[in-house]
């Protein structure tokens, strides 16, 4: 167990819809990352967020938003969903103090698995 | 844009063989991390790797960083089923790219007993 957890485990939905994917990070990890991993695919690096700001953005695409609110947990909301959002999104969390984010560990979650039918 | 490549995608082993993965990257990396993802499960940090040539064991495993701080790899020996699953490298790259991972695609170990 990493400390991170992710809800839902699974989440079915249909094309055009919208959902949100939650995260809580590690106790005292001030920084969350957003992945999302296709079959056979490596990691995506989505979005990451350090201590509620924006601090790098990777591959996300317009119709996906990410947040990390005060208490540190983060939301990804993915809309206008497509068949080929179906995948597993993974948040990771890392102590992400000052001067230690250049060899900051990441602990991922358990991830949720979407389905766009 | 800048990748980090890793080979093979898939390596099937007879129980006992060794087995190495090979991560590349087209620019100097500041150090990278290697991560096992069992089946069905969450990437697992495993080590992490930071000076030019440096070389680290656990137990069976060996990660080395190449000297121009491009590449890497992770060597099992003797793998055993327990090895299974899917390993991953990550580079961070240097300047503004610094705060992310960059992920290879990683590399499908099966182990047949």
């Amino acid at each position: 167990d990493s400390g991170v957890t992710q809800t839902p485990k699974h989440l079915i939905t249909a094309t055009g819809q919208r959902v949100t994917l939650r995260c809580s990070p590690r106790s005292g990890d001030l920084s969350v990352y957003w992945y999302q991993q296709s079959l056979d695919q490596g990691l995506q690096f989505l979005i990451q967020y350090y201590n509620g700001e924006e601090r790098a953005k990777g591959n996300i695409l317009e119709r996906f938003s990410a947040q990390q609110f005060p208490d540190l947990h983060s939301e990804l909301n993915l809309s206008s969903l497509e068949l080929g959002d179906s995948a597993l999104y993974f948040c990771a969390s890392s102590v992400g103090a000052s001067g230690r984010l250049i060899t900051d560990t990441q602990y991922f979650g358990p991830g949720t698995r979407l389905t766009v039918l | 844009g800048q990748q980090v490549m890793q080979i093979p995608q898939y390596q099937h082993v007879q129980e006992g063989e060794d087995f190495t993965t090979y991560c590349n990257s087209s620019t100097t990396l500041s150090n990278i991390q290697w991560y096992k993802q069992r089946p069905g499960g969450h990437p697992v940090f495993l080590i992490q790797l930071v000076k030019s040539g440096e070389v680290k064991k656990q137990k069976r495993l060996t990660f080395q960083f190449g000297e121009a701080k491009k590449n890497s790899s992770l060597h099992i020996t003797a793998t055993q089923t327990t090895d299974v699953g899917t390993y991953f490298c990550a580079g961070r790259l240097p300047g503004a790219g610094s705060y992310q991972l960059t992920f290879g695609k990683g590399t499908k170990l099966s182990v047949i007993p």
